[in-house]
């Protein structure tokens, strides 16, 4: 079965630290790739998605994710985290020739001032 | 713009009752809704999708009866849980796309906190 692993499930950071997180995913086929966020107390936002091409992927408030395929990785990134960045990150995959979302378990990330 | 509103935000009541969630696109027409449930410290795990005007497509082990989905049309979803109990309780969470073709982004609704006493 289709899985998603994130692996850090608390991620605590000082501001202007640099951060990736971890997303592994486990079908091989074509795959489009999510990263969605949740700031406390609100909804999910995408932050950043990958159909297709460019490997490396830009999204919004400088978040960045690359799809490695021998990997079967999708790790996001930022070089410099701000304490507005405390949130709740999930990785989602979905099969190209499916309509559902396949989320990992998500990671907490707490960015101190 | 692709707000997605979801109402109540937190519910209690007693066991046996029945709870409705609203799942409503404020700014764009959905064609597909989806329900998903989180439990604690796990992943969004997709409940049941729905299309306007057709029934709701049910994920293996999700007891159709007991979650009755309704999408009457292209801004409404609702979730009912039936006869609900303490195992009922979690955080449910609605979403919709605009459209088949974009079935990969989906709008998150704010999610509905339920707890069975």
């Amino acid at each position: 079965a289709q899985s998603v692993s994130q692996h850090n499930h608390h991620v605590i950071l000082s501001e202007a630290a640099s951060l990736e997180l971890g997303c592994n995913y486990s079908y091989g086929g074509t795959v489009n790739l999510f990263w969605y966020v949740q700031y406390p107390g609100q909804h999910l936002q995408l932050l950043l998605k990958y159909f297709s091409g460019d490997p490396l992927v830009k999204g919004i408030k400088g978040f960045e994710a690359e799809l490695i395929k021998s990997k079967f990785s999708f790790n996001l990134r930022k070089p410099s985290v701000q304490w507005s960045d405390t949130a709740e990150y999930f990785c989602a995959v979905k099969r190209d020739s499916s309509y559902k979302l396949i989320f990992g378990s998500g990671t907490r990330l707490l960015v101190r001032p | 713009g692709a707000v997605v509103s979801q109402h109540p935000s937190w519910v209690i009541c007693k066991s046996g009752t029945s709870v409705k969630i609203e799942c409503r696109s404020l700014d764009f027409q959905a064609t597909t809704m989806f329900w998903y449930r989180q439990f604690p410290k796990q992943s969004l795990m997709l409940m049941a999708t729905s299309n306007e005007g057709s029934k709701a497509t049910y994920e293996q082990g999700v007891e159709k009866d007991k979650f009755l989905i309704n999408h009457a049309s292209l801004t409404l979803s609702t979730l009912t849980v039936t006869s609900a109990h303490p195992e009922d309780s979690s955080f449910y969470i609605c979403s919709a796309s605009p459209s088949v073709e974009s079935l990969g982004t989906q709008h998150f609704g704010d999610g509905t906190r339920l707890s069975i006493l």
